[in-house]
């Protein structure tokens, strides 16, 4: 039962446009999110997170939208960049400790 | 200085080998984590530990034991592991218990043969 979910597995974007990277989740007593980048055999780089009480954030190139009546959040990279591409995690915390990943979505930036 | 630091990056260890992994964080985050990372999968939470005790314990085989020596360190100490063990193991903090934002090391890629 997959609870925070990334249903796009991958996702190309040429440079310099947006990329746009969805995660859904089914409850709604998850009260903060985050956004991690992640690159082949490294350790999940932070990028953003967001509270249930905003519905954005925003940290230089990277956006993070909450709609809690749609219990979907995004985040938008602008404009994207080659070393952006990396796998990106979403991931909800419903309490204390237990941090619920999603699948992931693999991002390439096209030059 | 936002760094968890894990040794060793690489390990190959058979199955009747005895190891540790290390991991190290100056940041004053009082829980640290251990998660495991397969290929193309989300990290999978493996333990917690709130103030040097351990918190959670996600049903992980008791070839993997955990110790927390003190504030900044956190160790996993691996027996008798089985090949389908081989994973990215990640070690991870975030500020006092319930802090939000976590901050993972960069892993040790753990190969068993």
């Amino acid at each position: 039962d997959q609870q925070v979910k990334q249903n796009s597995p991958s996702l190309s974007v040429q440079e310099g446009r947006i990329s746009i990277l969805n995660c859904d989740y089914t409850n709604s007593m998850f009260d903060y999110f985050l956004w991690y980048k992640k690159y082949p055999a490294e350790g999940p780089t932070f990028l953003i997170s967001i509270s249930s009480i905003k519905d954005k954030n925003e940290d230089g190139r990277f956006t993070v939208f909450l709609n809690k009546s749609a219990k979907h959040l995004s985040l938008h990279i602008v404009p994207s960049q080659p070393g952006d591409s990396a796998v990106y995690f979403c991931a909800a915390l419903p309490g204390t400790y237990k941090y619920i990943f999603g699948t992931g979505t693999r991002l390439k930036v096209l030059a | 200085d936002t760094e968890v630091t894990q040794t060793p990056k690489h390990l190959v260890m058979g199955m009747t080998n005895k190891k540790s992994l290390k991991c190290e964080q100056h940041m004053g985050h009082r829980a640290m984590y251990w998660y495991k990372q397969k290929a193309k999968k989300p990290p999978e939470l493996m333990f917690v530990y709130s103030y040097e005790k351990l918190s959670i314990n996600e049903s992980v085989p008791s070839r993997f034991s955990p110790e927390c020596p003190n504030s900044s360190l956190l160790n996993l100490h691996l027996h008798a592991l089985q090949p389908e063990d081989s994973a990215l193991y990640l070690c991870a903090s975030s500020p006092r218990g319930g802090g939000r934002k976590l901050f993972f090391g960069s892993g040790t890629q753990l190969s068993v043969l």
